[in-house]
């Protein structure tokens, strides 16, 4: 069972920025691309953007293009995302996911983030 | 609003099948596998069907998945109890160099 771990719970204040980890097994990021989704409260799914396999390239949603940068540091085999300029509308549960065979096949338990005065 | 279309509910008693949509267009469902992911209450989603109707291992045989033309759906029969989530459907879309986009998810009650 491949697990991807993520990073503790979040507060933020409206304008700052956070960055959510999200561990991997040691061969992911080789061969699999890494993926981020967001819940917010009561709400559907909301994919944000990803990073592949090796080359590292990625692509983001148009929603939080601009204020995402998702990364990879294979020396600790760990996934980033970094966004910025919170606000309000940014809390919600912060999901990873290994990428393969076009479908999001492992993830992370979720990070929760709020952003708030 | 969600690229994606699928219907907010669905419900369905023990033992019953249930089928649910999930209606797309030619830049995603229509050139790319659907894929369908359940999502338990208070828990991460789990993929259920990858590549339009293909089972992960560990995914019972009660649940299928099909597509025509720009639309797929998600079949699961013998409902059970345990079966109460909502699902969501996923597909790359072709556009704006591609990107993944999802169903606004639907919510499967069993009476």
């Amino acid at each position: 069972q491949v697990q991807l771990v993520q990073s503790g719970a979040e507060v933020k204040k409206p304008g700052a920025s956070v960055k959510v980890s999200c561990k991997a097994p040691g061969d992911t990021f080789a061969s699999y691309g890494i993926t981020w989704v967001r819940q917010a409260p009561g709400q559907g799914l909301e994919w944000m953007g990803w990073i592949g396999a090796s080359s590292g390239t990625t692509n983001y949603a148009q929603q939080v293009q601009g204020r995402v940068t998702i990364t990879t540091d294979t020396t600790t085999n760990t996934a980033f995302m970094e966004l910025r300029r919170l606000t309000s509308e940014d809390t919600a549960i912060y999901y990873c996911a290994r990428v393969a065979q076009d479908s999001f096949d492992y993830w992370g338990q979720g990070t929760l983030l709020i952003v708030s005065s | 609003q969600s690229v994606l279309t699928q219907p907010p509910s669905a419900s369905g008693t023990p033992g019953q099948r249930v089928t649910i949509s999930c209606s797309g267009s030619n830049s995603n469902i229509g050139s790319n596998p659907v894929n369908w992911y359940q999502q338990l209450p208070g828990t991460a989603p789990r993929l259920l069907i990858y590549s339009d109707s293909q089972r992960p291992s560990g995914v019972p045989d009660r649940f299928s998945g099909s597509k025509s033309g720009t639309s797929g759906s998600l079949a699961i029969r013998g409902l059970q109890s345990e079966d109460e989530a909502v699902y969501y459907c996923a597909a790359w879309d072709d556009r704006l160099n591609g990107i993944w986009v999802f169903g606004g998810g639907t919510k499967l009650t069993v009476l």
